[in-house]
């Protein structure tokens, strides 16, 4: 089966920093993302994991565990734009493209 | 090309009407998905098309719904004898399969309401 879980609400101070994480179970692992969505809105690229360790990008990290099925978002200085729901996404399979496998979100409150 | 554009962004609908809705994708995009997002949750996978093929459909899509994608540019996704269970945002997505990232990139959705 297919099962990937994250909070599913955070709330944090504006200037701060969170981490959400987000733990899989899958068929096969091909690379995890992680996508942005504002209210009503399309979900949007943040971040690319195939291999272990952390990638970086502004005030974006996204960190990455194969052998403990782990991946966690890391925002640093946090402004109230941020505050939208975070989608941790598996790509199981080998082969380039194919489904993405989503968890239900995690919705982030930014508060001043 | 401004990205993924779905038609229409809303549709309301009566039980066991039919309905279609329309996806273009980024132009020289290979990969479509179709994907339905409830409230709260995160987006579920429907279909997906390479060029104009379609490669997978999840078993969670039931007869009456079917996608096509024609010519490997636009595609439609039909709901027949809509019920209110699939009232949801159904989403569409596209990439290029040229390197590993094949980000897929998303359109506003069309939110479907069924009475």
């Amino acid at each position: 089966g297919q099962n990937i879980d994250q909070p599913t609400e955070m709330t944090a101070t504006e200037g701060a920093i969170v981490q959400i994480n987000c733990t899989y179970q899958t068929s096969g692992f091909n690379g995890l993302f992680w996508y942005q969505q504002h209210a009503g809105e399309a979900p949007t690229f943040l971040s690319y994991n195939v291999l272990d360790g952390l990638e970086e990008k502004g005030r974006f990290s996204s960190f990455l565990s194969r052998s403990k099925g782990y991946s966690y978002l890391l925002l640093k200085e946090l402004q109230m734009k941020d505050s939208a729901s975070y989608l941790c996404a598996v790509r199981p399979y080998y082969n380039q493209g194919g489904k993405l496998i989503f968890g239900q979100g995690t919705e982030l409150s930014v508060k001043p | 090309d401004t990205g993924v554009s779905q038609d229409p962004r809303h549709k309301i609908t009566k039980r066991g009407q039919n309905v279609t809705f329309r996806c273009d994708p980024i132009s020289e995009h290979n990969r479509l998905y179709w994907y339905r997002q409830t409230l709260g949750q995160g987006p579920e996978f429907l279909t997906y098309f390479q060029n104009e093929a379609q490669l997978e459909k999840s078993r969670l899509l039931s007869d009456r719904f079917s996608a096509e994608r024609p010519k490997g540019s636009f595609s439609t996704l039909e709901i027949q004898r809509t019920e209110q269970g699939d009232s949801a945002m159904y989403l569409c997505a596209s990439s290029l399969v040229v390197n590993s990232y094949n980000e897929q990139f998303f359109g506003p959705g069309t939110r479907l309401t069924v009475l």
